[in-house]
């Protein structure tokens, strides 16, 4: 069975990057057709999609974050990254890294789901 | 605003059926790409209830359904129990410049 956990920071400074870390567990990162995902949810609201990695290190991000996101891999830990720059009270949510299957390029769904850690932007 | 659209709550009493909607466009839903459903009870994070329009993954009760047509998606649930009160939301690829990842905004499903 797959497990996936968040961790990191709870609290940032506005202004400053937030970085979270997620691990693998119970599988390698690195078999199997997946794509890793993280997806943030505010207080109270819905799901915004941040973006994607495969293992071979190809990324794609949510346009309206893509100039301060970085996704990366390091495969040896089986585990993967999330940078986030210039954040500001908004980015305030928690934070999911989640597995994505295939259901037919392109078209892909959250299967595993880490339990979401939640990042507060405050001074 | 998203990108799917989703009726902000729908209601039910135990043992009805209801449906919850998902609206999409030409770059998502209506090109063909496939809609997904995920289930977020109270505290917890989303967990998958269908994958590929109308598919359940192991262990969802069969009381759930998905279908697509169109450019809209729907989510069925038949009689309904207590624990189904949650929020739903749906999920497709959208090929425009709004990102691959869509979701809906979520629907509030109480049991009354």
């Amino acid at each position: 069975q797959v497990q996936l956990q968040e961790s990191g920071p709870g609290l940032v400074k506005p202004s400053q990057t937030l970085s979270l870390t997620c691990t693998v567990s119970g599988g390698s990162i690195s078999s199997g057709s997946y794509y890793w995902s993280w997806i943030r949810q505010p207080a109270g609201k819905g799901l915004e999609w941040i973006g994607r990695i495969y293992t071979s290190g190809s990324t794609n991000y949510n346009p309206s974050l893509k100039s301060r996101v970085t996704i990366s891999v390091d495969t040896s830990k089986n585990q993967f990254s999330l940078k986030l720059s210039s954040v500001t009270a908004a980015d305030t949510a928690v934070y999911y890294c989640a597995r994505a299957s295939s259901s037919g390029y392109p078209s892909y769904y959250f299967d595993y789901w880490g339990q979401g850690t939640l990042v507060t932007v405050s001074s | 605003q998203s990108v799917l659209t989703q009726p902000p709550s729908v209601s039910g009493a135990p043992g009805q059926r209801v449906t919850i909607s998902c609206t999409g466009s030409s770059s998502n839903i209506g090109a063909g790409y496939d809609v997904h459903w995920y289930q977020q009870l109270p505290g917890t994070a989303p967990k998958l209830l269908i994958y590929g329009n109308s598919n359940r993954p192991s262990g969802v009760p069969d009381r759930f359904s998905g279908s697509k047509s169109g450019t809209s998606a729907s989510l069925a649930i038949t009689g309904l129990q207590a624990e189904d009160e949650a929020d739903y939301y749906c999920q497709s690829y959208d090929s425009s410049l709004s990102g691959e990842g869509v979701f809906g905004g979520g629907t509030k499903l109480t049991v009354l």
